[in-house]
């Protein structure tokens, strides 16, 4: 399996609190990504990096902001958060165009 | 924009059965096409990728295959087993914008379950 974990694994907080999410990979992969996981919605992007400090929006990034540092840390922020940003939070690391690697996951509740 | 959609949604065999899922796509320009697996409360595993210019893949007793210009692919299951239990989940990659960034977009699934 490739090399990626994801902290924390669970967090529930309130609203209107800042969150930040971390993705961490050990396989020095260029590219990154966050997805978050909704029922009927499949897995829909939300930001990605394409090398250190180069990152651009997904299709679902309002409310969220990221930073990538180094190349195996991809850090995710909620600003402040909301209940419709309860979900499940995947990153994905990749080499080029071909297979994602995804990681176990962070279960988000927004109360 | 790429849709990507799964039929059945949900699916529920017994052991040893042969099975096909099913993928459809919009845009017919993709790169490649990939398979994944989720078991619950679980993450993605890859399970086979199709490049665009090829017609399928295999992989145990997994097959996958890939019409390009219907924007269909299948993912055969050989000989089905209580294991296979588990979401697959089928995603295109395609080109998004104009800067050249290859956009991921996924299907939501197919639920199956193998019975004993």
């Amino acid at each position: 399996d490739a090399g990626i974990t994801q902290s924390p694994r669970h967090k529930v907080t309130e609203t209107g609190t800042p969150v930040t999410l971390r993705c961490h990979q050990t396989e020095n992969h260029r590219y990154m990504y966050w997805y978050r996981q909704d029922p009927g919605h499949g897995l829909r992007l939300i930001h990605y990096s394409y090398g250190v400090k180069d990152t651009d929006k997904g299709e679902v990034s309002d409310g969220y902001s990221v930073s990538r540092s180094k190349t195996e840390d991809f850090l995710l922020t909620l600003e402040s958060a909301t209940s419709s940003q309860t979900s499940v939070y995947f990153c994905a690391i990749a080499q080029g165009t071909d297979t994602q690697y995804f990681g176990p996951g962070t279960r988000l509740t927004v109360l | 924009k790429q849709e990507v959609t799964q039929i059945p949604a949900a699916l529920s065999v017994p052991e040893g059965e042969n099975l096909v899922l099913n993928c459809s796509f919009t845009d017919s320009a993709i790169y490649n096409l990939q398979w994944f697996r989720q078991d619950p409360g679980k993450g993605l595993t890859s399970l086979l990728l199709i490049q665009s210019s090829q017609r399928e893949q295999t992989s145990g007793r997994l097959n996958a295959s890939l019409d390009k210009s219907s924007g269909r692919s299948t993912l055969y299951i050989a000989a089905s087993q209580p294991g296979d239990s588990a979401t697959y989940l089928c995603a295109v990659r395609y080109s998004w914008n104009s800067g050249g960034y290859q956009k991921v977009t996924f299907g939501i699934g197919t639920k199956l379950q193998v019975i004993p």
